[in-house]
């Protein structure tokens, strides 16, 4: 039943390394986002992508790159690894994510991403 | 900018006591008001939202209070149980509508 997920589930790395997370939602929502949860569980938003345009937290370095091959898949890829990098990355969903947008959002499971 | 503050950082009540959240918005045309759970190692999962065209919304023992005039809203939990210890955020739209902003979350420990 797992309506949104991710892998891999933890991912330890050093730095300087690149490293790819993968998102996949069956839902059939139009809409995907990536947030990162940092140490005092701060949930902040990275991107948030459709079909149509790709919104970029303007805080968010250019190491980080969403890519989507398919409506179902948003893949994180993050380049030149550094460790304030470490932190859970969580995936999530949406069936519309427009400006009166009222429609829940789900989260897959979250990636422990450890940069050494 | 877009700011959702939310009070307290953590809560301590004892089981069978109602435990107030509370979360201010600004900057914010959303029109739609989350709140998700997140047990410890879990992924969030929404408990209750609420959509700016009613004051309030009940499910069991949560609820619910909007005031869109003041920008604020509530969650408040009735006869609170040991399981409802998690981090509760709220979330509201950024102005552009695209993203969700959350609070910073509440750590509710219930004891018995």
């Amino acid at each position: 039943d797992t309506a949104v997920s991710q892998t891999p589930k933890y991912l330890v790395t050093q730095m300087g390394n690149d490293k790819s997370i993968k998102c996949e939602q069956n839902l059939g929502h139009d809409t995907m986002y990536w947030y990162k949860q940092d140490s005092k569980k701060f949930l902040k938003i990275m991107f948030s992508y459709n079909n149509k345009e790709l919104i970029i937290n303007e805080t968010v370095p250019n190491r980080f790159s969403p890519k989507s091959p398919d409506k179902a898949h948003l893949n994180l890829h993050i380049n030149s690894l550094e460790l304030g990098d470490s932190a859970v990355y969580f995936c999530a969903s949406s069936q519309d994510g427009g400006a009166t947008s009222t429609d829940t959002q789900y989260f897959g499971p979250g990636t422990r991403l450890t940069v050494l | 900018g877009e700011n959702v503050e939310q009070h307290p950082s953590t809560l301590s009540v004892q089981e069978g006591d109602s435990a107030v959240i509370k979360c201010t918005y600004s900057d914010s045309a959303s029109n739609y008001f989350p709140w998700y759970k997140q047990e410890l190692g879990k992924r969030p999962q929404l408990i209750i939202d609420i959509r700016s065209n009613v004051g309030e919304k009940k499910d069991q023992r949560i609820a619910v209070t909007l005031n869109k005039t003041a920008k604020h809203f509530s969650l408040h939990i009735t006869e609170t149980q040991p399981e409802d210890s998690a981090v509760y955020f709220c979330a509201a739209f950024n102005q552009a509508g695209t993203a969700l902003i959350f609070g910073k979350g509440t750590t509710l420990s219930v004891s018995s």
